[in-house]
């Protein structure tokens, strides 16, 4: 399996712009996760999805940020508009139940850069 | 609410010695722990998990923790270190009581390993 795939690697934009981030989890997983990565907060889960139905979007900071899972192979987490301060990186998580067995298997993420 | 703690930013330790990695928590009821390692430019990667049963754990690379209830605590150890462990490594808890799968991660703790 060739593991969670985002898309893209790296993002430049300026403040304003609409920005999307993709990711194509492994294949079967049932959950997926997009956490959000700054020196200042650290790793923050942001949302999570089970059988493509969003569970938890607490994490999510405002209105600006949206996420879909139209189906199982695919995510988009949405930010508009967005500004300097969500400069970040973004991971997306995938793992198979939960429980004993809930290991997430991580992107390699997106780095945003919001000028 | 559940919390994880690493205490350290920082640990160094010289190729070939022990290390450990300190963590702690809290929780309402009984965790799941979890420890990720992060290298430059890369997703987080599995380490190891303690679910229940015994209380050391074994994991990826010759880690393993060991889950101490009455201090809270998870420490990773590595009897010992190569220089291409030196990376951010991330404990995080799960409440099992709570329900659902969000996951609370700590801070990270960087590991640098000298030669």
């Amino acid at each position: 399996d060739a593991g969670v795939i985002q898309s893209p690697r790296h993002e430049v934009t300026e403040m304003g712009q609409e920005v999307t981030l993709r990711c194509k989890p492994i294949s079967g997983h049932d959950y997926l996760f997009w956490y959000r990565q700054t020196m200042m907060r650290g790793l923050e889960l942001l949302i999570y999805f089970n059988n493509n139905v969003p569970i938890d979007d607490s994490g999510m900071p405002e209105d600006r940020f949206s996420a879909k899972m139209p189906n199982a192979s695919f995510s988009t987490l949405k930010i508009q508009p967005s500004e300097p301060r969500d400069s970040a990186v973004y991971f997306c998580a995938s793992s198979l139940g939960g429980g004993a067995t809930e290991t997430q298997y991580f992107g390699p993420g997106t780095r945003l850069l919001v000028l | 609410a559940q919390s994880v703690a690493q205490p350290e930013d920082q640990v160094n330790v010289a190729e070939g010695n022990p290390l450990t990695v300190k963590c702690t928590y809290s929780v309402s009821g009984n965790p799941y722990l979890f420890w990720y390692v992060q290298y430059p430019n890369r997703g987080l990667q599995f380490l190891l998990k303690y679910i229940t049963g015994d209380n050391l754990v074994k994991g990826s690379y010759g880690f393993e923790a060991e889950f101490n209830k009455s201090q809270t605590s998870f420490h990773l150890k590595k009897p010992s270190a190569l220089v291409s462990d030196s990376a951010l490594y991330f404990c995080a808890v799960r409440d099992k009581g709570t329900g659902g799968f969000k996951t609370i991660f700590g801070a990270g703790t960087r590991l640098f390993v000298k030669a």
